[in-house]
């Protein structure tokens, strides 16, 4: 079975502190797919990055960082020097590539992140 | 532009009503897909279509009905049988690569559905 859990369900900073997202994944496949999106307000899904299960790398986008580990199935996601406009709902995601790839996300439950000013 | 369009973006049933909500997009994605959203929760599949005449039942399928029968548009139907309709509902589309769907999905902007 595959699952995604977010265990921080919302998280307050103030502007300019550094966030981290936690997300835990599991899967029996060995080729995966993970993801975060960010719903703002608005509510429509914004992809920000894609990390397949064979690139560990980290990577650095702006003020985004990704820490990928799969040696404790672990797909974390940092803002350094948050602003209000980071204020959203962030979900991580997993797709496997097994037989029946469908392209199906399967979602965890959301972080609710709110930078106050 | 391209993207993916839903409408309406806030829609009101009574009960015993069926409704459909629609969506189309104009990225020649092959797989398209329905998400509902509760609050805390995440996003949790309806149903899915790969191609174009052809659909599978995601995981909480009852009470929802789809159609494919252009590669732009998945329309919704919330049909009566559906106990608990209220929620937001997210259409996605992705593109396969050899058949595989492999590649992140965009989403539209929601609808949300109010029962009253």
């Amino acid at each position: 079975a595959q699952k995604v859990t977010q265990a921080q369900t919302e998280i307050s900073v103030v502007e300019k502190e550094d966030v981290t997202l936690d997300c835990v994944y599991e899967t029996r496949d060995t080729t995966y797919y993970l993801f975060w999106y960010k719903q703002p307000p608005s509510g429509e899904l914004v992809f920000l990055i894609r990390r397949n299960s064979f690139d560990e790398q980290n990577e650095i986008s702006g003020r985004y960082s990704w820490n990928f580990q799969k040696s404790t199935s672990s797909f974390n996601f940092t803002i350094t020097a948050s602003q209000v406009v980071d204020s959203a709902v962030y979900f991580c995601a997993l797709r496997v590539h097994g037989s029946s790839n469908t392209g199906k996300l399967i979602f965890g439950q959301g972080t609710t992140l709110q930078v106050k000013p | 532009d391209g993207g993916i369009t839903q409408s309406p973006k806030y829609l009101f049933r009574k009960e015993g009503q069926n409704v459909t909500l629609s969506c189309e997009q104009n990225l020649n994605h092959d797989a398209m897909y329905w998400y509902r959203q509760d609050p805390g929760q995440g996003l949790r599949l309806i149903y899915y279509s790969q191609i174009v005449n052809d659909f599978q039942k995601g995981d909480i399928a009852e009470g929802y009905s789809v159609s494919r029968e252009k590669k732009e548009s998945f329309p919704l139907t919330v049909t009566s049988a559906q106990k608990n309709p209220t929620a937001f509902y997210l259409c996605a589309s992705s593109i396969s690569s050899g058949g595989l769907f492999n590649t992140e999905a965009f989403f539209g902007q929601g609808t949300r559905l109010t029962v009253v």
